[in-house]
């Protein structure tokens, strides 16, 4: 299975700010990378993934996140945040093995009027 | 869009009781999955099910919990007697195969009094 490392627990911008969110695995195969965001009270919801092709993946809500190989890391940014972007993020990585995605611990971004 | 679905939404049960959580996965994915979060917890990885048996299990997944596919569409996790630890939102997701892309559904929440 993989290991995760979200280095940040807790990051708290002001709205309109960018901001970014740090995520390294550990892999010595091919990895898939994801990102889901959990909303207050609700489920998980893909944000966007990483399977192959460009390092620069976009997802919903303006957010991309970059796949860099070198250092092991999938790193998640935007802009400009919104009120309504408050939520927890977890990167996930997997293989290619359809049984061993592991959540990192999350990260909550609390976003300031 | 298809949607992974969960019930009951909450649960409150007396520490002891079996409790069963049902999932009814996109008809056409294969895998099948188990995540469990404890409040303001990671997302943490239960059991993984294909072709009708049980691919993986993580330590969590004891003799107290068990999965089924009773008829090839439900797919349940049973707490055989539950304990207060058991207090968590479980969530289940499936994938297609060869996609590596997880859907959640939105959760069952189980409270263990």
């Amino acid at each position: 299975a993989q290991s995760v490392t979200q280095l940040d627990s807790q990051v708290p911008v002001f709205e309109e700010a960018p901001v970014e969110l740090r995520c390294n695995y550990s892999s010595s195969v091919s990895v898939y990378l994801f990102w889901y965001v959990q909303y207050p009270n609700q489920g998980l919801q893909l944000l966007l993934k990483y399977l192959s092709g460009s390092t620069l993946v976009k997802g919903i809500n303006g957010f991309e996140a970059e796949f860099n190989k070198s250092q092991t890391s999938f790193h998640l940014r935007k802009p400009s945040v919104h009120i309504s972007d408050t939520a927890e993020y977890f990167c996930a990585p997997s293989s290619n093995n359809n049984n061993d995605m592991r959540f990192g611990a999350g990260t909550r971004l609390t976003v300031k009027p | 869009e298809p949607e992974v679905t969960q019930t009951p939404s909450h649960q409150v049960t007396q520490m002891g009781q079996e409790v069963i959580l049902r999932c009814v996965p996109i008809s056409n994915h294969l895998y099948f999955y188990w995540y469990r979060q404890i409040l303001g917890q990671k997302v943490e990885f239960l059991v993984s099910f294909y072709n009708n048996e049980i691919s993986e299990k993580s330590e969590i997944f004891d003799d107290q919990f068990s999965v089924e596919r009773p008829d090839g569409s439900n797919f349940t996790l049973k707490i055989r007697s539950t304990k207060l630890e058991d207090s968590a939102m479980y969530f289940c997701a499936s994938i297609k195969g060869g996609t590596n892309v997880l859907t959640f559904g939105a959760g069952s929440r189980l409270t263990v009094l």
